[in-house]
């Protein structure tokens, strides 16, 4: 079974601060993908990583893989109100590509 | 565009009743998968489907029992409900392995 884990669970942070989620998976696959909730919503997705040392950068958000490190991070600039949510990084099996496996989110609250 | 739509949005249960959630998309995915949501929690995966006539177990499928007999509707079945599945249910579909899910709204069930 993969494992996905992310951390922190709980972030808070000023309005203009930097900072950076992290999600590890426990086995082999070269596809991650970050997704955001808002309270009571669905999910949205943010990036599609598909292959080792890939970034993608959306406005304040910047999402990296690392395949031999098993690890992925979320990098957020200059932090803004409108990015408090959850964030979801997930990975799918290597050889099916059908298991899919969800961290347990990191709540994100930026404060002004 | 709908994209994937989800039915019912709000269901109360009582134990021992079963039910269907209803799943289709308009995108023409063959890849579809039901999710459920716990509070404060990532998605556990119960059942996904590769194409019409394919499915199969995810990491959480007891109690649950689904089928897909046409491209665009993917229906989860609860027989016999209990209260541990009290969740928030997300069905979600997409067109490949390098692409991210689309996700429905979602079903908000409880049973009582």
């Amino acid at each position: 079974e993969l494992k996905v884990e992310q951390n922190p669970l709980f972030l808070s942070m000023q309005e203009g601060k930097n900072y950076t989620i992290y999600c590890n998976y426990s086995t082999t696959s070269d596809r991650l993908y970050w997704y955001r909730q808002d309270p009571g919503k669905s999910l949205e997705s943010l990036f599609v990583l598909l292959s080792n040392g890939a970034v993608k950068q959306e406005g304040r958000l910047m999402a990296s893989l690392d395949t031999k490190a098993r690890l992925s991070t979320l990098h957020i600039t200059a932090a803004v109100h409108d990015l408090s949510a959850t964030y979801f990084c997930a990975v799918d099996m290597a050889d099916t590509g059908n298991q899919f496996y969800f961290g347990t989110g990191t709540s994100l609250t930026v404060i002004p | 565009n709908a994209g994937v739509t989800q039915t019912p949005k709000f269901r109360i249960l009582k134990i021992g009743q079963s039910m269907t959630l209803q799943c289709a998309q308009d995108m023409n995915h063959n890849y579809m998968y039901w999710y459920r949501q716990d509070p404060g929690m990532g998605l556990k995966l119960i059942y996904y489907s590769v194409g019409a006539g394919i499915t199969d177990k995810g990491e959480v499928p007891n109690g649950y029992n689904v089928s897909r007999s046409t491209t665009e509707d993917f229906p989860l079945r609860l027989e016999l409900a209990a209260p541990s599945q009290t969740s928030v249910y997300f069905c979600a579909s997409r067109d490949n392995h390098y692409q991210p899910q689309h996700f429905g709204d979602g079903t908000r069930l409880s049973i009582l």
